[in-house]
Parts: structure tokens; C-alpha cells; sequence
């Protein structure tokens, strides 16, 4: 098994600019998360999804937009970029929605927005 | 607010050392906590997962111990190795889903020889 997927692993925007990041499992993973990590921060979630086709917003969403179309799959949307997306975005995943069940997380996508 | 936060922000210590890493938490109604380690350009991986009624786990080298009543955790690693130089992330679950997750800020272990 691959786990949890991500690419690109380094990305550069120009202000306003739109892209997505990609998350693929192949570990028939139900629950899918997104989160970015700022220096001095803990992760934070930005969107989850508990199935295909059921998204929801986590602590902070907002400039991001996901869908989850497949199992395996879980973009991450940048609409507008702006320089306070600058961020290492992870993925993760785990079984189910249970906080028992462990995240395996992604290598990370490390954006700069200038 | 749920908030976790992890002492010290960093720590340099010779190989073959132990040290105790430390987290408090204030997450109600509190679930488990977990210890991620975190390689420098990689994501978290899980060491160990606390629950309510458990006061010590051990994963190889590393033992982590939970205090519910006091709401603090701790993460002992023994006879330190160049590979353990890494970040250290507490997690703690409220009840609920994986959406309810508190991460703390880190511990950045180095180990020198």
C-alpha cells in the first residue's frame, strides 16, 4: 500500500492565482482530512469528509473548497490564493470517523503564495 | 476553549540520554490522547494512544504516561537515538469524531552524538 498520497510536494502561487492540491488513499479509508501547519501553531483542520460525496468545514475554511467524489480521493481547492495560505497542508485518513481510529497522514504539500 | 500545550518548545540532548517530554491539556470531555512524531518534511506518525483509564503505554523505547485528573501526559524516551531527532506533537481527542482533535504546538528533539 502506498497510504496517503499528496502532490504537489512544493508549490509556489502568485497572489490570486487558483490550484488544487491533490490527497489520494489507498487504504479504503472513510474519513478524510485536510489541515495545515504554521510555524508555532498546532495543525489546524481546514474541511473533513466522512464518506463519498459528504464534506464539512473544519476550524478554518475559509479560501479552501473540497469535494469527495471517490474514497480515495480528497482535493483541496484554492480559490483566490493569498499570502496567509502561505502553509504545509497535510492530508490524512483513517477508517472511520472514530477518534479511536488513527490518522495516517501525507507527506505534506509545502505552498508559498508571494 | 480546548487547548494543548507542550513543554519544552525544543531540547537538545547527547545520544544515548533519556528525556521526558511534556503535555497539558484542558479538552472536555476529554477522549484520549495520542503522541505523533513528526520527521522534518514528513507528516505525523502515531507513537502511542492514552485512554482515560490508563496511566502508562510503552512503544519500544518510547513509555507515555497519562494523568487524567491533573490533565498532563509525558513521553519518556530512553536511550535516545540519532533516528528519535524529530518533532513530538501531543494530541488529545474530545469526544466525538476525528474532527475534534487538539493538537499542541511540539517538541523539537534533536539528538547530537
Amino acid at each position: 500500500n502506498a497510504g496517503v498520497t499528496q502532490t504537489p510536494k512544493f508549490q509556489v502561487l502568485k497572489t490570486g492565482q487558483s490550484m488544487t492540491l491533490q490527497c489520494a488513499q489507498d487504504m479504503n479509508h472513510e474519513y478524510m482530512s485536510w489541515y495545515r501547519q504554521d510555524p508555532g501553531m498546532g495543525l489546524r483542520l481546514i474541511h473533513y469528509s466522512v464518506g463519498a460525496g459528504i464534506t464539512d468545514q473544519g476550524e478554518v475554511p475559509n479560501g479552501y473548497n473540497v469535494s469527495r467524489s471517490t474514497t480515495e480521493d480528497f482535493p483541496l481547492r484554492l480559490l483566490s490564493a493569498a499570502p496567509s495560505q502561505t502553509s504545509v497542508y497535510f492530508c490524512a485518513s483513517s477508517y472511520s470517523t472514530t477518534a479511536w481510529d488513527e490518522q495516517y497522514f501525507g507527506p505534506g504539500t509545502r505552498l508559498t503564495v508571494t | 476553549k480546548n487547548q494543548v500545550e507542550q513543554s519544552p518548545q525544543s531540547l537538545i540532548i547527547l545520544e544515548g540520554k533519556n528525556c521526558t517530554l511534556q503535555c497539558n491539556y484542558t479538552v472536555s470531555p476529554f477522549s484520549n490522547l495520542r503522541w505523533y512524531k513528526q520527521d522534518t518534511g514528513r507528516g505525523p506518525v502515531s507513537l502511542t494512544i492514552m485512554t482515560f483509564s490508563e496511566n502508562t503505554k510503552s512503544n519500544g523505547r518510547y513509555t507515555a504516561t497519562l494523568d487524567a485528573d491533573t490533565k498532563q501526559s509525558s513521553l519518556h524516551i530512553t536511550a535516545s537515538q540519532l533516528s528519535d531527532s524529530a518533532s513530538y506533537i501531543c494530541v488529545v481527542s474530545a469526544l466525538g469524531g476525528n474532527e475534534k482533535l487538539t493538537f499542541g504546538t511540539g517538541t523539537r528533539l534533536t539528538i547530537i552524538p
